[in-house]
């Protein structure tokens, strides 16, 4: 099955910092890759997303690198906000026989210090 | 729009009880799904419904069955709950199978 790791479990900023989430993939098949947050107590909630065809999105102060040839995503996040205080996944639509499931890894903690 | 909704919020159970998890979205997506979300971990699909009347199984479906009642609507039954049940239950709908997931505000259950 898809293994989806992150390279950090926690992140620890300041504000105004700019913050980078690493998530590593494992199934050469995915082809669309969406970033979720999830703040305490709520359901996950969409930030970005990128397909396989691109290997960078920018958002609202939020950017999406990938790189296929090491199956690597980042989330990057300018000038960073206690308000993004949250845990992070990154979450693989897989292709192949499993396409349109997503698959989560146990997401970062990112919390930011005023 | 309300996006997804999920009733009931919060529910507490004896082993054995049973019990339905609603869900609905009001965004006309052809696709819904469940997942349960344990404690440090990532979200795991319990069963989907890629468009009304199919449903299919996901990652970890034992001990669940589902309905998609209509377009809007899919509900999460537990026959007879157990403790290994109690986690968060998230619905999530996509405009259709492989597209962007949005999700709901979570159902907390409390298996005893």
């Amino acid at each position: 099955g898809e293994n989806v790791g992150l390279h950090l479990p926690t992140l620890s900023v300041q504000e105004g910092d700019n913050s980078i989430i690493n998530c590593a993939y494992s199934n050469s098949a995915s082809d669309y890759f969406i970033w979720y947050k999830q703040e305490s107590g709520k359901g996950p909630q969409f930030i970005i997303d990128i397909r396989s065809n691109m290997d960078k999105r920018q958002g609202q102060r939020v950017t999406v690198l990938l790189n296929k040839t090491v199956k690597h995503l980042s989330l990057q996040i300018a000038a960073t906000q206690p308000g993004d205080s949250a845990v992070y996944f990154c979450a693989p639509n897989a292709g192949g026989t499993s396409y349109g499931k997503l698959t989560f890894g146990q997401g970062t903690i990112l919390t930011v210090h005023p | 729009n309300a996006g997804v909704t999920q009733t009931p919020k919060f529910q507490v159970l004896k082993t054995g009880q049973s019990m339905t998890l609603q869900c609905a979205q009001d965004m006309n997506h052809n696709s819904m799904y469940w997942y349960r979300q344990d404690p440090g971990m990532g979200l795991r699909l319990i069963y989907y419904s890629a468009s009304e009347g199919t449903t299919d199984k996901g990652e970890v479906p034992n001990g669940y069955n589902v309905s998609r009642l209509n377009k809007r609507e899919f509900s999460l039954r537990l026959e007879s709950a157990a403790p290994s049940q109690t986690s968060v239950y998230f619905c999530a709908s996509s405009v259709d199978l492989g597209e962007t997931q949005y999700f709901g505000p979570g159902t907390r259950l409390l298996v005893l």
